[in-house]
């Protein structure tokens, strides 16, 4: 079967930094994305990582260990704006296969 | 158009009904996916297209449920005899790489669908 595995809520304070965790196991792998997901709004992409290691994108960075079947997202300096979900995917061999998200509160 | 357009945005029906949720996706995307998420629960896929075809309609919860797709385009997503348990904000996605699932997904401000 498939299942990917996110904590449920976080809270951080603005202008530190946080680390969103991720495991998962599926059937074949194409790639794990994340979506940050505001609410009420549409799901929009973020990272995708298909080989082991770190993906820096401005204030998010990405990372992956596919024999550990984990991952996690890293945001720097965060801002008040960062409050939103965040969802873990995985790509295998059926179409993306999302995490239930992670709701993180960043307060002053 | 420049994204992912769905409607309606809003749907209030009695259980019982029959309702259409229409997908317009981004031109030149040639996968499109629908997804329906639930209060605290994750995104759960229901079907995919590849153009005209769905290689996969393995998400769909019953024959209840059905999909289609037209020119490559516009989608539609028919729930039949809707149940209290189809609430739920439906997500229609789009993504310009065909075969296999590696491309970002656009996805649509979704369709939420409340049964009374």
């Amino acid at each position: 079967g498939q299942n990917i595995d996110q904590p449920t809520e976080m809270t951080a304070t603005e202008g530190a930094i946080v680390q969103i965790n991720c495991t998962y196991q599926t059937s074949g792998f194409n790639g794990l994305f994340w979506y940050q997901q505001h609410a009420g709004e549409a799901p929009t992409f973020l990272s995708y990582n298909v080989l082991d290691g770190l993906e820096e994108k401005g204030r998010f960075s990405s990372f992956l260990s596919r024999s550990k079947g984990y991952s996690y997202l890293l945001l720097k300096e965060l801002q008040m704006k960062d409050s939103a979900s965040y969802l873990c995917a995985v790509s295998g061999n059926t179409p993306l296969v999302f995490g239930k998200g992670t709701r993180l509160s960043v307060i002053a | 158009g420049a994204g992912v357009s769905q409607s309606p945005s809003n749907k209030v029906t009695e259980k019982g009904k029959d309702v259409e949720l229409r997908c317009d996706p981004i031109s030149g995307h040639t996968a499109l996916y629908w997804y329906r998420q639930s209060l605290g629960q994750g995104l759960e896929f229901l079907i995919y297209f590849q153009g005209n075809s769905a290689p996969d309609k393995s998400g769909l919860p019953s024959d209840r449920f059905s999909a289609e797709r037209t020119g490559g385009s516009v989608s539609t997503l028919t729930i039949q005899r809707t149940q209290q348990e189809d609430s739920a904000v439906y997500l229609c996605a789009s993504s310009p790489r065909a075969g296999a699932h590696t491309g970002e997904l656009f996805f649509g401000e979704g369709s939420r669908l409340t049964v009374l």
